[in-house]
């Protein structure tokens, strides 16, 4: 069975002090890992897609990585705007290319002080 | 790009009442459409799946069932709620059959009293 496990459970940053989200995972083949964020009472926002270990990808502040067990969202000089719950989710080989179930973390709560 | 609406955004029903949420995709050609439940301080919980119209797999037994009576448009209903069917629904859908990304709808707050 797929598992998706996130740390810390609850981050707190000064404005301007950079950190880093970690999403350890089990998957039987990877076929993708996704990161969203959340705002409280929102659907999530999609981030990013990594499909192999050594991929990265960034936007504006935030730089996600891969590696064949974890991941890793960098976030860079956070602002205030940046406080929400970011999600991991692990898609693998199983079930056929039109099944697409994701298997999410329990997220990470961030929270930016000014 | 795709447009995901729900409705209701809340919704307060007593135990033993019907249930229908709804949710349609703009934007989109032949999505993958799912229905994912959120309970307080937890993760996304995969209810059921579509890869067409008509074709419903469900991830978990319980008391709710899905259909998808049009290509962009995905249902989730029950027949009697239960205190546990409490939480905050989400659809999502991809931007067709085979891509992998998912784009989730605003959400539903269900409250069963």
């Amino acid at each position: 069975e797929d598992q998706v496990t996130q740390s810390p459970e609850a981050l707190r940053l000064q404005e301007g002090e950079s950190s880093s989200l970690n999403c350890s995972y089990t998957v039987s083949g990877l076929r993708g890992l996704f990161w969203y964020r959340q705002d409280p009472g929102k659907g999530p926002e999609f981030l990013f897609t990594l499909y192999s270990a050594g991929e990265e990808k960034e936007k504006e502040r935030l730089k996600a990585t891969l590696t064949k067990k974890e991941s890793f969202l960098h976030i860079t000089a956070p602002k205030p705007e940046d406080s929400a719950t970011y999600l991991c989710a692990v898609r693998s080989n199983a079930g056929g290319t039109s099944y697409g179930k994701l298997t999410f973390g329990q997220g990470t709560i961030l929270t930016v002080h000014p | 790009s795709q447009t995901i609406h729900q409705w209701p955004a809340t919704l307060v029903q007593p135990v033993g009442s019907p249930l229908s949420l709804e949710c349609t995709v703009e934007g989109t050609s032949n999505p993958n459409l799912y229905w994912y439940r959120q309970a307080a301080g937890r993760g996304l919980q995969l209810l059921f799946y579509s890869v067409g119209i008509g074709q419903i797999s469900s991830e978990v037994p319980q008391n709710l069932s899905a259909s998808r009576p049009q290509d962009r448009q995905f249902i989730l209903s029950s027949k009697k709620l239960l205190l546990s069917d409490s939480g905050f629904y989400l659809c999502a859908c991809t931007r067709d059959r085979v891509a992998d990304t998912q784009y989730f709808g605003p959400g539903t707050r269900l409250t069963v009293l």
